[in-house]
């Protein structure tokens, strides 16, 4: 069980958008950054968004994200068959003194 | 460029240990944390703990204490996950990343998967 929530699965049609919660507490969320992360198939994880809601050089405007409280939210417009991944929330939690992840949300383009 | 490349695939009989290593290229090796997360296969990220390069003191997450050990070799820029007592739940891919700040992860190493199966 993570500490911090996420949806299992979320889908949508190529060309739409799709919204992935991450819920946390004020010992991480709401007090820490939260990153985003993209995992293809296969391969390791990449940052997509840090900062709440910054978004690494070369990471397409298509992605955003924001936070609010101890929840965050990452937008992808747009949708891309290329798009399918699981995707990672990440942040600290200053109360554990820990680093920790959402479960992860695997993402359908159908 | 910066780049984290980590050693190969490893299958170990159960009660054996194993030494994951990352050599970190394109930076200077001190100026950010090297963090390990681990994958079980089909299941999400789970972050291990850090090592402060600098200084060579690792932090352990809870669960990842006592047969986990993180070091550095600082002249080769290379960071080094041991694991010992394997057991089959140990079993996972292994990722060596750079902590950019505060679990702002902004290179990964490609993962090393450690099967143990006897």
């Amino acid at each position: 069980q993570s500490v911090l929530t996420q949806p299992p699965s979320v889908s949508a049609a190529p060309g739409q958008k799709v919204a992935i919660s991450c819920s946390g507490s004020s010992s991480n969320l709401g007090n820490n950054y939260v990153s985003w992360y993209q995992q293809l198939p296969g391969t390791a994880p990449k940052l997509l968004i840090y900062d709440n809601d910054k978004r690494p050089s070369g990471i397409p405007d298509r992605f955003s994200a924001s936070k609010s409280g101890t929840s965050a939210t990452l937008g992808i417009t747009g949708l891309q068959t290329g798009d399918e991944a699981d995707y990672y929330c990440g942040s600290w939690d200053s109360s554990l003194s820990a680093g920790m992840f959402g479960g992860g949300t695997k993402l359908t383009v159908l | 460029q910066v780049q984290l490349v980590q050693s190969g695939s490893e299958l170990k009989e159960p009660g054996a240990s194993v030494k994951v290593s990352c050599k970190a290229s394109g930076y200077t090796f001190t100026t950010h944390s090297i963090n390990w997360v681990r994958q079980a296969p089909g299941q999400g990220l789970e972050w291990m703990g850090w090592i402060n390069t600098n200084t060579g003191n690792p932090t352990y997450a809870q669960g990842f204490t006592g047969r986990f050990v993180f070091s550095l070799d600082t002249s080769v820029t290379t960071a080094y996950l041991q694991i010992s007592s394997l057991k089959a739940e140990d079993t996972a891919v292994y990722y060596c990343v750079r902590d950019n700040k505060m679990i702002e992860f902004d290179y990964w190493g490609q993962g090393t998967l450690v099967t143990v199966s006897s």
